[in-house]
């Protein structure tokens, strides 16, 4: 059975620090995507992450993806406090194509502090 | 906004009763798929369906049931309510399996079961 973890679950940061956010997932998996969720609201895609290596950047975030390790991070440089939300990631639970059956993880509570 | 619609916004219900979920997909995304997020945790997965048939299916009794139709709009059905299906309830939309694609959600149904 599929599982993803996160850690921390809960990070509380002051506004222009840096952070990584880990996500490690059990089985072999090449598609890893991250969400953001606001309270009370659905989520946002972030990233979709499709091979070993691969990393993407938008604004303050960063995300990469090790498929031998089964880890993914997610980097914040210089956070600032619109960047406050819940941070899932999610692995396809196939392997060598697309199913969009996501196993999310627990996710990351963000609180940035200015 | 990413072009995938629920309803209703929010839902009140007794135990015992049946509910009724709707999602309409992104226009050209024929695979929806529905997740079940209680409070403070992450979606899990309950199915999905790709032309009308379901494909796949997460470890949800079957009181949980669906329908695809065939303008790719979809429908949540859960029998015979239980306090524990108090949660947000997210449909996603995708196109073609295999193909390099995200899935984007909907905005969620709010259930409350008493």
């Amino acid at each position: 059975e599929l599982k993803v973890e996160q850690n921390p679950l809960f990070l509380s940061m002051q506004e222009g620090k840096n952070y990584t956010i880990y996500c490690n997932y059990s089985t072999t998996s090449d598609r890893l995507y991250w969400y953001r969720q606001d309270p009370g609201k659905s989520l946002e895609s972030l990233f979709v992450l499709l091979s070993n290596g691969a990393v993407k950047q938008e604004g303050r975030l960063m995300a990469s993806l090790d498929t031998k390790a089964r880890l993914s991070t997610l980097h914040i440089t210089a956070a600032v406090h619109d960047l406050s939300a819940t941070y899932f990631c999610a692995v396809d639970g196939s392997y060598g194509g697309a199913t969009n059956k996501l196993i999310f993880g627990t996710g990351t509570l963000l609180a940035v502090q200015p | 906004e990413t072009g995938v619609t629920q309803s209703p916004t929010h839902l009140i219900k007794t135990r015992g009763q049946q509910v009724t979920l709707r999602c309409s997909s992104q226009s050209g995304h024929n695979t929806v798929s529905w997740y079940q997020q209680a409070l403070g945790q992450g979606p899990q997965f309950i199915f999905q369906y790709y032309r009308e048939e379901e494909n796949g299916r997460g470890n949800f009794p079957p009181r949980f049931s669906g329908l695809q139709f065939p303008n790719y709009s979809s429908e949540l059905n859960v029998n015979a309510l239980e306090l524990d299906d108090s949660a947000l309830y997210l449909c996603a939309s995708s196109t073609t399996q295999g193909v390099q694609e995200t899935q984007y959600f909907g905005p969620g149904t709010r259930l409350l079961v008493l």
